[in-house]
């Protein structure tokens, strides 16, 4: 199966500021890679799919890149309902595998 | 509206089995790849098991491989999981949800979930 691995674990930022998540894979997903945010208590919540994707109402300030094996989710001013986790997710082959997550907390 | 309604988790013991539901609604059930996801206390998601509506895509996660069967039944839209020679670390809240209708294999509508607790 397909490994990702996320990085940071935990990021620590104050709103309005940038905020840069990576997911790596341990082989090629080609652009086969999706981010979710999970707030607690509720169900995740689709950001991006295929890389640079924004899904149906997600704003403008979520933003995908990448390709291959090293992706990234930019969250270009982080606003409050923004602190969360977020996951990413590939479907390039099953097992569909999901990171373990980066925490992006208030400073 | 879209809704996925999941029912049947609990607490069980080791070894046993236990069947989750999860009842769909508000959408062409068929035309959707529909996908088991879980989450233990405190950690991430794993992805459970997928299926299509024909069973000409289904899949498990090597940690279920064996012990899990995923089916759904057109008829009543609904989705469901056997589990079978449960063990603790399948202790987790079940989500279920549907593939995106932009692209196979993404999730964009999910469930409140389902509690299982295996623990004697």
């Amino acid at each position: 199966e397909i490994v990702l691995t996320q990085s940071p674990a935990t990021l620590s930022l104050s709103p309005g500021e940038r905020a840069t998540l990576s997911c790596r894979a341990s082989r090629s997903v080609s652009s086969y890679l999706a981010w979710y945010q999970q707030k607690p208590g509720q169900a995740p919540r689709l950001l991006i799919y295929d890389t640079s994707n924004r899904a149906t109402g997600i704003p403008a300030r979520f933003s995908g890149s990448g390709s291959g094996t090293d992706f990234t989710l930019t969250i270009s001013s982080l606003e409050p309902e923004d602190f969360a986790v977020y996951y990413c997710q590939q479907r390039s082959n099953w097992p569909i595998t999901f990171g373990q997550g980066t925490k992006v907390e208030i400073k | 509206e879209v809704q996925l309604v999941e029912s049947g988790g609990g607490l069980v013991q080791p070894g046993r089995s236990l069947r989750l539901s999860c009842a769909a609604s508000g959408f062409k059930f068929d035309d959707y790849i529909m996908h088991w996801v879980r989450q233990a206390p405190g950690k991430g998601l794993e992805w459970v098991s997928g299926m299509s509506w024909n069973s000409g895509s289904i899949g498990y996660a090597d940690s279920v491989k064996g012990r899990f069967t995923i089916s759904r039944d057109s008829a009543k839209n609904s989705l469901y999981l056997q589990m079978n020679s449960l063990r603790a670390e399948d202790t987790a809240l079940y989500y279920c949800a549907k593939d995106s209708p932009m692209v196979r294999g993404v999730q964009d509508v999910w469930g409140k979930g389902t509690t299982v607790t295996v623990s004697s």
